[in-house]
Order: C-alpha cells, then sequence, then structure tokens
C-alpha cells in the first residue's frame, strides 16, 4: 500500500544554516507530494506541493523537487530562521486510492539563535 | 475567515465516558476528514466523508463513530473511552472541482484529549 517514510528527528540547527529533510514514498500510482508545517499548537499548513515528476514546489524560501526515479521529495531551506522551527509532515495523495492523504512521521525542526 | 474551527481544544476523560468531537468548516468543502496523531506515528485517518449524510472508514476506525448531518459540520463520536484513545484530534476539510477532489487539505488546530 501507499506509504511516506521520512527523516527521523528531532533535528537542531543553528540559524542561517542549510536545511534538508529527506522523504520518499511508495505509491501505486502517480501521486501527488506535500509538505506541511506545524507549529506549535497549531493545525497543519500545507507549505508546498508538487503534483508530477519533475516539478518543484517551493514557498517561503523552502524547496523540494518531485523525483520519480528515486521515489523522492526532499525538503531544502538554504538558510533557515527561528521562526522556521516547527514540526515538519511529508504527505502524499494518491488519485489510485480516492486522493486519500497519507502523512509521514513528522520531523521536528528547533533552530537556534 | 475562519476556516476549519474544532471544540473543544481540550478535554480530560475518564475511561468509559463518551463525548463528541465537533469539526465546523465555512468553505463549503465536500470532503471532511478526522485524523489523530499519536508521537511517532504521524497522521492516521479515522474517517471521512465525502459530502452530507456520508462517512467512511479511515485506517483506525475502532472505537469511533462520526456523523455528517449537515454540509458544514462533521461530528466525531467517543462512546466509551479508552486510555489508548489519548491522542490529539485533527479535523481536516477538502473540496473538489468540476468533479475532482482538490488534493489539498484544510486542518483545525487540533484537540487535545486526554482518557485517564
Amino acid at each position: 500500500g501507499d506509504s511516506v517514510t521520512q527523516m527521523e528527528g528531532p533535528v537542531t540547527l543553528s540559524e542561517e544554516a542549510f536545511l534538508t529533510i529527506n522523504c520518499t514514498y511508495t505509491a501505486t500510482g502517480y501521486p501527488s507530494l506535500f509538505w506541511y508545517v506545524q507549529y506549535p499548537g497549531e493545525g497543519l499548513q500545507l507549505l508546498l506541493k508538487a503534483t508530477k515528476a519533475d516539478d518543484k514546489g517551493s514557498n517561503k524560501g523552502f524547496e523540494a523537487t518531485y523525483r520519480k526515479e528515486t521515489t523522492s521529495f526532499h525538503l531544502e531551506k538554504g538558510s533557515v530562521q527561528v521562526s522556521d522551527s516547527a514540526v515538519y509532515f511529508c504527505a502524499l495523495s494518491d488519485p489510485h486510492t480516492g486522493n486519500q492523504f497519507y502523512f509521514g512521521t513528522g520531523t521536528s525542526l528547533t533552530v537556534i539563535p | 475567515n475562519a476556516g476549519v474551527t474544532q471544540t473543544p481544544k481540550f478535554r480530560v476523560l475518564k475511561t468509559g465516558q463518551s463525548m463528541t468531537l465537533l469539526c465546523a468548516q465555512d468553505m463549503n468543502h465536500e470532503y471532511m476528514y478526522w485524523y489523530r496523531q499519536d508521537p511517532g506515528m504521524g497522521l492516521r485517518l479515522i474517517h471521512y466523508s465525502v459530502g452530507e449524510g456520508t462517512t467512511a472508514k479511515g485506517e483506525v476506525p475502532d472505537g469511533y463513530n462520526v456523523s455528517r448531518l449537515k454540509k458544514q459540520n462533521f461530528l466525531l463520536g467517543l462512546e466509551s473511552a479508552a486510555p489508548s484513545q489519548t491522542s490529539v484530534y485533527f479535523c481536516a476539510s477538502s473540496y473538489s472541482l468540476q468533479g475532482m477532489v482538490m488534493n489539498i487539505q484544510y486542518f483545525g488546530a487540533g484537540t487535545r484529549l486526554s482518557v485517564l
């Protein structure tokens, strides 16, 4: 069945460091891929998405590229800020399963000044 | 613009008690979902609804019931709470366009439930 595997956390970085959070997926069809972010005490918010192979999603300095050949959708940011501290979830939506969402376990990021 | 609103935000129950969590959305979305979030397990789908009057089971439906009597509301019920149901519960909604379900979900802020 469909699933998402993402990098275990927690991750702690200094401000302005480079961020990578790895995500790989398994899907029967051609899924759409997402990164959601959860700030403390809040619900999940869509950060970025990509709907087909080689698409790059980007938002707020974050980027992720849909790599069909490696079934990956790694999240990157060149220079993190303290305000980026949150939990990041990789997810997929597969039209073959009625667009049901499958979420990874989440990666907690803490950025220290 | 409220979006998705969940009530209550916090609740403590004793084993065997019942309660209902309410999710309300003001975006006229057809699709609504209930998830639970547990440490190290991400979000798991409990039940979902593709329209008013319809519901379906997700990945972890046991111990929960749902109802969608009005399009804007999706209720999650626990008939006899158990400690294993201690979790954070999230409601989400999404919409369709020209018959295709749009694969972006909008989430509420969550309900933190403890069952003692």
